[in-house]
C-alpha cells in the first residue's frame, strides 16, 4: 500500500522569504501526486496535481512542486510567501486505477512577520 | 459548476447519543464520495468511500456506519458517540475519472 510522508511538521518562515514543504512517497509503478492546503476551520482546497507529463507543476496561489521519480519525491516550494500562506498543508498519492487518496499527516506553514 | 454541502457545520453531542452527518454534491452525476476524519492536531484518516449507490466500502472498524440512499448524498451515522469520535468531518467527492477529490467545508463534532 502507498504511504506519504511529509518530513516537516511545522515550518516558520518570514513574509516575502522563499519555503520548501518536504514530501515523500513509497514507490510504485505509476502514481498520481496532489497537495492541498487547509485554513483553519475549513476542507481542503487543491492546490496543485501532477498526474503526467512536465515533473514542475505550478499551481495557484503561486505555488509549483516537483516530481522526482528517482527520489520518490514531489516537494512544495514557493519563491515568496505571505501572511496570507499560513496554513495546513497536505501531499496525498493516489495508485492508477486506485479510488483513494493516501494523505501525508501535514506540514504548518506558520508566515511571521 | 460543482458544488458540496456538509451539515451541520457545527454539533456537540453527548457520549451515547446518535449521530447523523449528511453530504451533498451539486453539479455532477455518479461521483465517488468519501467521509473523512481529522482529529486534533492530526492528519486525515479515511472512513468509507462510495463508487455508487448502495456500495459502501469501510476502512476502519469503529462504530461509525455510512449510507448512500441517492447517487449524490452520502450519509455519515452512529448509534451511540463516544468521545473519541470528535473531530473534525469532511465529505469528499471525485470524478472516479480523474484522480483529484474536492473537499466540502466540514463537520466539527465535539462529543461531551
Amino acid at each position: 500500500a502507498q504511504s506519504v510522508t511529509q518530513l516537516d511538521s511545522q515550518v516558520p518562515v518570514f513574509e516575502e522569504a522563499p519555503v520548501e514543504l518536504r514530501c515523500n512517497y513509497s514507490s510504485s509503478v505509476s502514481v498520481y501526486l496532489f497537495w492541498y492546503v487547509q485554513y483553519p476551520n475549513q476542507g481542503l482546497q487543491l492546490l496543485l496535481k501532477y498526474l503526467s507529463g512536465s515533473t514542475l507543476v505550478k499551481g495557484i496561489n503561486g505555488f509549483e512542486a516537483e516530481f522526482n521519480k528517482s527520489q520518490t519525491s514531489f516537494h512544495l516550494r514557493k519563491p515568496s510567501v505571505h501572511i496570507s500562506d499560513t496554513a495546513e498543508y497536505f501531499c496525498a498519492v493516489s495508485d492508477q486505477g486506485a479510488q483513494k487518496l493516501v494523505f501525508g499527516q501535514g506540514t504548518r506553514l506558520t508566515i511571521n512577520p | 459548476s460543482q458544488t458540496i454541502h456538509q451539515w451541520p457545520a457545527t454539533l456537540v453531542q453527548p457520549v451515547g447519543s446518535p449521530l447523523s452527518l449528511e453530504c451533498t454534491v451539486e453539479g455532477t452525476s455518479n461521483p465517488n464520495l468519501y467521509w473523512y476524519r481529522q482529529a486534533a492536531g492530526r492528519g486525515l484518516q479515511l472512513l468509507f468511500y462510495s463508487v455508487g449507490i448502495g456500495q459502501i466500502s469501510s476502512e476502519v472498524p469503529q462504530n461509525l456506519s455510512a449510507s448512500r440512499p441517492q447517487d449524490r448524498q452520502f450519509i455519515l451515522s452512529s448509534k451511540k458517540l463516544l468521545l473519541s469520535d470528535s473531530g473534525f468531518y469532511l465529505c469528499a467527492w471525485s470524478t472516479g475519472t480523474t484522480y483529484e477529490q474536492y473537499f466540502g467545508p466540514g463537520t466539527r463534532l465535539t462529543v461531551t
